[in-house]
């Protein structure tokens, strides 16, 4: 079955520092990834997905992701962290002929003024 | 903005009580779900419904009751509810259920629950 881990519940960053969200994935056939983001009180919107093109991927508010088959990982980054950028980030993984998605534990983002 | 509308956004009820979570999606997505996401914690999945059929019961109790009317509404029905069944209950749905394209699965904003 897939799986998905992210390490480190929180995470604290500078305004105008790189953001880093580490997600490693477990599957045994060629897995589709997302991000998703969820922000106070609401719902979960998807910030990027990977399903076999590009192996570097942009999404949205200048977040982007890099499919490493060889790391087994999905890593999220984005260059210089906004406030509005505070939120949890779950990484997720399906699989073709399944979408049943495992979410990894989540992020939560801390952005230091 | 989220093209899958939940209502109501918040629902206080009793242990005795039965209310419903309703859900409704006009993207023309044939395969919708239910989620439950406690605190600080990642959605868990409750069912799913493609072509609106019930294809997955991931062995939720039966005091939660899931219907599709049609292919665009989702309803929860809630009775006899526990307090630690208080939670964010997340409507999504996909093209359809079965990720042959990687199909994205969308979210609402969520039903907050409150059992007392």
């Amino acid at each position: 079955a897939q799986s998905v881990t992210q390490l480190g519940s929180h995470v604290s960053v500078s305004e105008g520092a790189l953001v880093l969200l580490r997600c490693n994935y477990s599957s045994s056939v060629p897995p589709y990834l997302f991000w998703y983001v969820q922000y106070p009180n609401q719902g979960l919107q998807l910030l990027l997905k990977y399903t076999s093109a590009a192996t570097l991927v942009k999404g949205i508010n200048g977040f982007e992701a890099e499919f490493k088959k060889s790391e087994t990982s999905f890593h999220l980054t984005k260059p210089s962290a906004h406030m509005s950028d505070a939120a949890e980030y779950f990484c997720a993984v399906s699989e073709k002929g399944n979408n049943r998605l495992a979410f990894g534990k989540g992020n939560q983002v801390v952005v230091i003024p | 903005d989220t093209e899958v509308t939940q209502t109501p956004k918040h629902l206080v009820m009793g242990m005795t009580n039965k209310k419903s979570l309703k859900c409704e999606q006009h993207m023309g997505h044939r395969a919708m779900y239910w989620y439950k996401q406690k605190a600080k914690k990642p959605p868990e999945l409750m069912f799913v419904y493609s072509y609106e059929k019930l294809s997955i019961n991931e062995s939720v109790p039966s005091r939660f009751s899931p219907e599709c009317p049609n292919s665009s509404l989702l309803n929860l029905h809630l009775h006899a509810l526990q307090p630690e069944d208080s939670a964010l209950y997340l409507c999504a749905s996909s093209q359809d259920s079965q990720g042959d394209s990687g199909n994205t699965i969308y979210f609402g904003e969520g039903s907050w629950l409150t059992v007392v």
